[in-house]
């Protein structure tokens, strides 16, 4: 059974600092991995996906590793803003399974001092 | 592009009565996904549609849950004899065929009193 977790659940920094998110998975025969963003109350907002193939992916400050081997992803945020205060979540879906249920991690609340 | 739409934003309920949920996916998306959310938790899958077809439900939907999605555009999903322990975020999110890249709506946030 996949299991997908997250750490720290917390994470604290002043703005303008570097940080990396962690997430695991368990079963390393995923077809992808992908990073969300929810803000308090709302939905989730895609960032990053990357496919088993790939090593990492990039989207303005933000930038996503996946190793299957160790079963890890991290998600790499520079320069942090007071705007990227929300909580991070990581999903991967089923194994073998391309398109279907997404696991989640349950989440890094992230929250950036001005 | 409206993106995925959600109705209710808000339920406030009382224990035992029925609620419903409807869910409009992005146009052409033929896969259509259901989660819950409690707070402090990701979201746990529940169900997910291709088409009409329903093909996939979780164990967490008991038996007083039900979702359709009659037509293979909106779907929508019902809770029977709610509970205190049904508050949750229900979260909507839809697919293209063969997509990876799940879309997810703003979500219902139901409370049960």
């Amino acid at each position: 059974k996949q299991e997908v977790t997250q750490i720290p659940a917390a994470l604290s920094v002043p703005e303008g600092e570097n940080l990396v998110l962690n997430c695991s998975f368990t079963d390393s025969a995923i077809y992808n991995l992908q990073w969300f963003r929810q803000d308090p109350g709302k939905g989730l907002t895609s960032l990053l996906l990357i496919q088993s193939s790939q090593r990492e992916q990039t989207s303005g400050r933000l930038n996503a590793s996946l190793d299957k081997s160790s079963g890890r992803s991290t998600l790499y945020i520079a320069a942090s803003q007071p705007g990227d205060s929300a909580t991070y979540l990581c999903a991967v879906p089923t194994p073998y399974n391309q398109g279907g249920k997404l696991i989640f991690g349950q989440g890094t609340e992230l929250s950036v001092k001005p | 592009d409206t993106g995925v739409s959600q109705d209710p934003r808000h339920k406030i309920t009382k224990r035992g009565q029925n609620v419903t949920f409807r869910c409009d996916p992005i146009s052409e998306h033929n896969r259509l996904y259901w989660y819950r959310q409690t707070l402090g938790q990701g979201p746990e899958f529940l169900t997910y549609f291709q088409n009409e077809a329903q093909l996939e439900k979780s164990r967490l939907l008991s038996d007083r849950f039900s979702a359709e999605r009659p037509k293979g555009s909106f779907s929508t999903l019902e809770i029977q004899r709610t509970e205190q322990g049904d508050s949750a975020m229900y979260l909507c999110a839809s697919s293209v065929p063969g997509g990876d890249t799940q879309y997810f709506g703003p979500g219902t946030r139901l409370t049960v009193l």
